[in-house]
């Protein structure tokens, strides 16, 4: 069965600083993997996709992930973080063997502070 | 362009009662899913169409949940006998290429009630 796990509840960082939000995972066959962030009364938003080929992708606002698949691992990053930056952020997953279930993590509140 | 759209933003209900909530997606795409959210959880998946079939129905929690989309637009989730554990936001999102991983866009919600 599928599942992600967001071991964190909540992170905190000061603004300029490197953030890391974790994500691991667990599926059967080859995994799409995905990010997506919800500002407070805004619906959720994309920011990136795993799909295939190189393991560090970028995203929108500044943001990566790097898949490792060793680790079954796809962390969220970004090198310096912003106030605005604060946030509730979804890793998802989605098994390639087939079926269209996307499976959300709970979610981990980033707060940065200025 | 406007984005996806749910009607209604909130609904009360009481228990046993039947509910519609319905979902506008980006026009032309042709992927729409459904998703519940309780609080502190991630979404929950319920059911995902391709066009104006349903796909993947894996999610929906029991016989009291159908959803439809007649004519590969706008889609229709419908609750039978509602239950006071059906309170949630339900989210509707819609991509553009269903088959693939496409990003999806998602609505702002209906917040449902069940008292």
């Amino acid at each position: 069965a599928q599942s992600v796990a967001q071991p964190e509840d909540q992170v905190n960082v000061a603004e300029g600083n490197p953030l890391t939000v974790k994500c691991t995972y667990s599926v059967s066959g080859n995994p799409y993997l995905f990010w997506y962030v919800q500002y407070p009364n805004r619906g959720l938003q994309f920011l990136l996709k795993y799909i295939t080929g190189d393991n560090l992708v970028k995203g929108s606002y500044g943001f990566e992930a790097e898949f490792n698949k060793s680790q079954t691992s796809f962390h969220l990053k970004k090198p310096s973080a912003l106030v605005s930056d604060s946030a509730l952020y979804f890793c998802a997953v989605r098994d390639t063997t087939g079926g269209f279930k996307t499976i959300f993590g709970a979610g981990t509140r980033l707060f940065v502070k200025a | 362009g406007a984005g996806v759209s749910q009607t209604p933003s909130n609904k009360v209900t009481e228990k046993g009662k039947y509910v519609e909530l319905r979902c506008d997606p980006i026009s032309g795409h042709t992927a729409l899913y459904w998703y519940r959210q309780s609080l502190g959880q991630g979404p929950e998946f319920l059911i995902y169409f391709q066009g104006t079939g349903a796909a993947d129905d894996s999610g929906l929690p029991n016989d009291r949940f159908f959803a439809v989309r007649p004519e590969g637009s706008v889609s229709t989730l419908k609750i039978q006998r509602t239950e006071r554990g059906d309170s949630a936001v339900y989210l509707c999102a819609s991509s553009s290429i269903g088959g693939s991983p496409n990003e999806q866009f998602f609505g702002p919600g209906t917040r449902l009630t069940v008292l």
